[in-house]
């Protein structure tokens, strides 16, 4: 049901950066502001960026969000062994009256 | 900082009514809204729906007929139940605290998490 596609996975060595891409439409990216969320295996979500760009309290400021049309990307810079992990995109969708979540990306570091 | 706390019975048989429960520690925390989303195992996140401070409730359209959520601020807490369950509502289920607003910029997430709670369907 997601209409939001993510790459299924990225993988960096220590210290580099890497960017994962997030991929709407008019009713969901385009429209309404987007939020990224970080899963570490067997743990919850935690709020990473919200309203496109802004950090969430208490978030490393390696993490930065960015959108432009229907499209969004999140950016991880300095990459550390603690970054490994789920990374969802999520925005709410005016045509299902809903909030959809990414596909998601698994983070691996080399 | 406000905590959430799911809880419910682990095991559900086919065909019955999933409930869940979600506890709040900040009883001050009664003007928010709140948010059910599951995860199925190996899988993604699934929106279940959203829950107003005024107990106004949307839900997944791929849900909405079976799905029922309340408020009851008297015990900060909010529940969720899913009728006719099968196999395919197996489980992680997570309660979480919802920001959202604004006009032309709609924004909406969620801001607070609980741990989850695991939940099979199976006879």
């Amino acid at each position: 049901q997601s209409m939001l596609t993510q790459p299924p996975s990225v993988s960096e060595a220590p210290r580099q950066r890497v960017t994962i891409s997030c991929s709407g439409s008019s009713s969901n990216i385009g429209d309404n502001t987007v939020n990224w969320y970080q899963q570490v295996p067997g743990k919850a979500p935690k709020l990473l960026i919200y309203y496109d760009d802004l950090l969430a309290s208490g978030v490393s400021d390696r993490f930065s969000g960015s959108k432009s049309g229907t499209s969004a990307s999140l950016a991880i810079s300095g990459l550390q062994s603690e970054d490994e992990a789920d990374y969802y995109c999520a925005a709410w969708d005016d045509s299902l009256n809903g909030y959809v979540f990414g596909t998601g990306t698994k983070v691996t570091v080399l | 900082q406000v905590q959430l706390q799911e809880s419910g019975p682990g095991l559900v048989k086919p065909s019955e009514t999933l409930s869940l429960t979600c506890t709040v520690s900040d009883a001050s925390s009664s003007a928010s809204s709140w948010s059910w989303i599951r995860q199925p195992p190996g899988k993604g996140l699934e929106w279940v729906g959203y829950l107003s401070y005024s107990g106004r409730a949307t839900y997944n359209p791929s849900l909405k007929s079976r799905v029922t959520m309340s408020l009851d601020t008297s015990k900060s807490q909010f529940s969720l139940r899913l009728s006719s369950v099968t196999a395919a509502d197996t489980a992680v289920y997570y309660c979480a605290r919802v920001k959202s607003g604004g006009g032309v910029d709609f924004y909406y997430y969620m801001d607070v998490w609980g741990t989850g709670t695991a939940v099979t369907v199976s006879s």
